[in-house]
């Protein structure tokens, strides 16, 4: 069964700094791309970034260019979304999600709050 | 960045009712469409990739159709546990862009 869970989600002050991580299990996970997809309270999906298989090729939102970097670790079937800079508006759950593209399974997500 | 539009937003209907939920790109992405389904505290769900490629397992009622700028999901007879919101997502160019959703509710 896949899974993919998400931590490292909580409040931080405007400025300031969080490192998420998504665990996946399930499948392969070096065969796949993977993604941050994040949805504001109350609002619509948005994606944040994207990483090919082995990290060599990365992809991201305009509103995050320059202060979010994604990367992977295979030996650890792990996912990071580091993120710098953080604003109010970047007040979201945050998803991990199988895929480069489109996305065939989606964690829970991890809840970030920016708020001072 | 590519622009994706839902209508309707809200849909209301009953059990049995066959659902129509359109998707409009502000230009054309070919086939590169996907559907998902989000209930309330959930993670969304994959149903269709490719317009009209329905993931494994994804009941048979639910079906894509669609290309270049026109796309529709089509549920062919509301199930109870169909009761949520649909997205759709292009993928034909970065940065990747959902609609707004459409959320279907109970008649």
């Amino acid at each position: 069964e896949v899974q993919l869970v998400e931590s490292g989600g909580g409040v931080v002050r405007p400025g300031g700094s969080l490192r998420l991580f998504c665990a996946a299990s399930g499948f392969t996970f070096d065969d796949y791309g993977m993604s941050w997809v994040r949805q504001a309270p109350g609002k619509g999906l948005e994606w944040v970034s994207g990483i090919n298989w082995n990290g060599g090729s990365t992809g991201y939102a305009d509103s995050v260019k320059g202060r979010f970097t994604i990367s992977r670790d295979n030996a650890k079937n792990s996912l990071y979304l580091q993120m710098n800079s953080l604003t109010a508006e970047d007040t979201a759950l945050y998803h991990c999600a199988r895929g480069n593209s489109n996305f065939d399974y989606w964690g829970q997500g991890t809840l970030v709050t920016v708020s001072s | 960045d590519i622009q994706m539009t839902q209508s309707p937003s809200t849909l209301s209907a009953s059990v049995g009712d066959r659902v129509t939920i359109t998707c409009r790109a502000s230009q054309s992405i070919s086939s590169w469409l996907a559907w998902y389904q989000q209930k309330p505290g959930k993670a969304p769900k994959s149903l269709i990739y490719k317009a009209s490629s329905s993931e494994s397992g994804v009941p048979s009622r639910f079906s894509g159709s669609g290309s270049a700028t026109e796309f529709t999901l089509t549920i062919s007879s509301l199930q109870p546990d169909d009761f949520a919101t649909y997205y759709c997502q292009q993928y034909n160019s970065y940065p990747w862009t959902f609609g707004q959703g459409t959320k279907v509710e109970i008649k």
